[in-house]
């Protein structure tokens, strides 16, 4: 069967705090891809950051990075330095061999200045 | 061309009416996604073409029709609908693990608001 949970429903912080939001996945595809995708208000989805099953090199894009483990099963994604303009749903998505793309519950994320 | 493009950005209809909704990428993606996106909620998956042949069907009513014509192009065909089909509806693309490339990208459209009345 094929997961993605975000425990987070909704996270508040103040403009230049770190955040990290959190993403498990279960599949027993061996080739698989993680996603971050940022909605905001305006309703489209933005893509953030692929990850293949078989890189789990950490990236860091600017204020983005993300801490990939497959023992654990985890994508997680910090904001460093929060703004007010990264207010919006951020959503963990697995993509598996069978071309299903599995999207979380999403995670609020609200910066207050 | 990095792009899904979606028609029409809105669209309200009457329980009767017959509509389409179009999407279309130039990426040579050859899997092509219909997502449901209800208020605060994530996308739900509802149908998935793989090399232009339908692969799944989430179990989505029989008054959403999807086509691919083409590689490039999925429609979703509407056709007396429920008010509680209001949701803004998404389409993507990806080349897909099963092509076997090393690196894949899902891209979205802006999507369709539809407002069924």
């Amino acid at each position: 069967a094929q997961k993605v949970t975000q425990a987070q429903t909704e996270i508040s912080v103040v403009e230049k705090e770190d955040v990290t939001l959190d993403c498990v996945y279960e599949t027993r595809d061996t080739t698989y891809y993680l996603f971050w995708y940022k909605q905001p208000p305006s309703g489209e989805l933005v893509f953030l950051i692929r990850r293949n099953s078989f890189d789990e090199q950490n990236e860091i894009s600017g204020r983005y990075s993300w801490n990939f483990q497959k023992s654990t099963s985890s994508f997680n994604f910090t904001i460093t330095a929060s703004q007010v303009v990264d207010s919006a749903v951020y959503f963990c998505a697995l993509l598996t061999g069978a071309n299903n793309l599995f999207f979380g519950t999403g995670t609020r994320l609200t910066v207050i200045p | 061309d990095t792009e899904v493009t979606q028609t029409p950005k809105h669209l309200v209809m009457g329980m009767t009416n017959k509509k389409s909704l179009k999407c279309e990428q130039h990426m040579g993606h050859r899997a092509m996604y219909w997502y449901k996106q209800k208020a605060k909620k994530p996308p739900e998956l509802m149908f998935v073409y793989s090399y232009e042949k339908l692969s799944i069907n989430e179990s989505v009513p029989s008054r959403f029709s999807p086509e691919c014509p083409n590689s490039s192009l999925l429609n979703l065909h509407l056709h007396a609908l429920q008010p509680e089909d209001s949701a803004l509806y998404l389409c993507a693309s990806s080349q897909g693990p099963g092509t076997g490339r090393m690196n894949t990208e899902a891209f979205f459209g802006q999507g369709t608001r539809l407002t069924v009345v």
